[in-house]
């Protein structure tokens, strides 16, 4: 079992631009979900995927935010245009079910920092 | 609306001292409560998870009990290692309900 791949580990970049952030998922589990954490907020989650379809996005914090799973093995999270109060570490999970009897497990994260 | 509520840290200790964490709830009928651990660069791992009132949790050396009398469910380990030294949440979520409530983390230190 390879976990819940993410990438970039790291992303430094200039306001203004788009940034693109992946999300590989366990194999078979149907539902993957985007959390942001800072110091200031802890950990949000932003949005929520079954079977590829988005179900609950209340928690995307503006339109620059948008994310996609075009199929089952991949997610991205893109903010369009970046803004420096973007900064945080983005994590992906995935479970085989939603609910409490299945853990969601969590990927590594990708650290992002607007300058 | 349902939350966690962790102690505060950062919290530092020696290695084999006893290491306690609180954790109370809010939330309606009986939500599932969790701790997860999130050592330094990487992504938050399950510790241990009680679904019911009276259960208890173990893993690791790490116990917490299910108290529904006071809504709480305290993580607890009798004798830490440096290898401990990570960040905890508590959570929890509803049986009808896919989102994890977390705590704001507890950062815990070890030093030898």
């Amino acid at each position: 079992d390879a976990g819940v791949i993410q990438s970039p580990r790291h992303e430094v970049t200039e306001m203004g631009q788009e940034v693109t952030l992946r999300c590989k998922p366990i194999s078979g589990h149907d539902y993957l979900f985007w959390y942001r954490q800072t110091m200031m907020r802890g950990l949000e989650l932003l949005i929520y995927f079954n079977n590829n379809v988005p179900i609950d996005d209340s928690g995307m914090p503006e339109d620059r935010f948008s994310a996609k799973m075009p199929n089952a093995s991949f997610s991205t999270l893109k903010i369009q245009p970046s803004e420096p109060r973007d900064s945080a570490v983005y994590f992906c999970a995935s479970s085989l079910t939603p609910y409490s009897n299945q853990p969601q497990h969590f990927g590594d994260g990708t650290r992002l920092s607007i300058l | 609306g349902d939350s966690v509520t962790q102690m505060e840290g950062p919290v530092t200790l020696s290695e084999e001292a006893f290491l306690t964490i609180n954790c109370t709830y809010t939330a309606t009928g009986y939500p599932s409560l969790f701790w997860y651990v999130q050592y330094p660069g990487e992504g938050l791992q399950l510790l241990l998870k009680a679904t019911k009132a009276d259960d208890k949790g173990s893993n690791k050396g790490f116990e917490a009990t299910y108290r529904k009398e006071t809504t709480s469910f305290h993580l607890e380990k009798g004798s830490v290692q440096v290898s401990d030294s990570a960040v905890y949440f508590c959570a929890l979520n509803k049986e009808d309900d896919y989102k994890l409530s977390f705590g704001a983390g507890t950062t815990v230190t070890v030093r030898a």
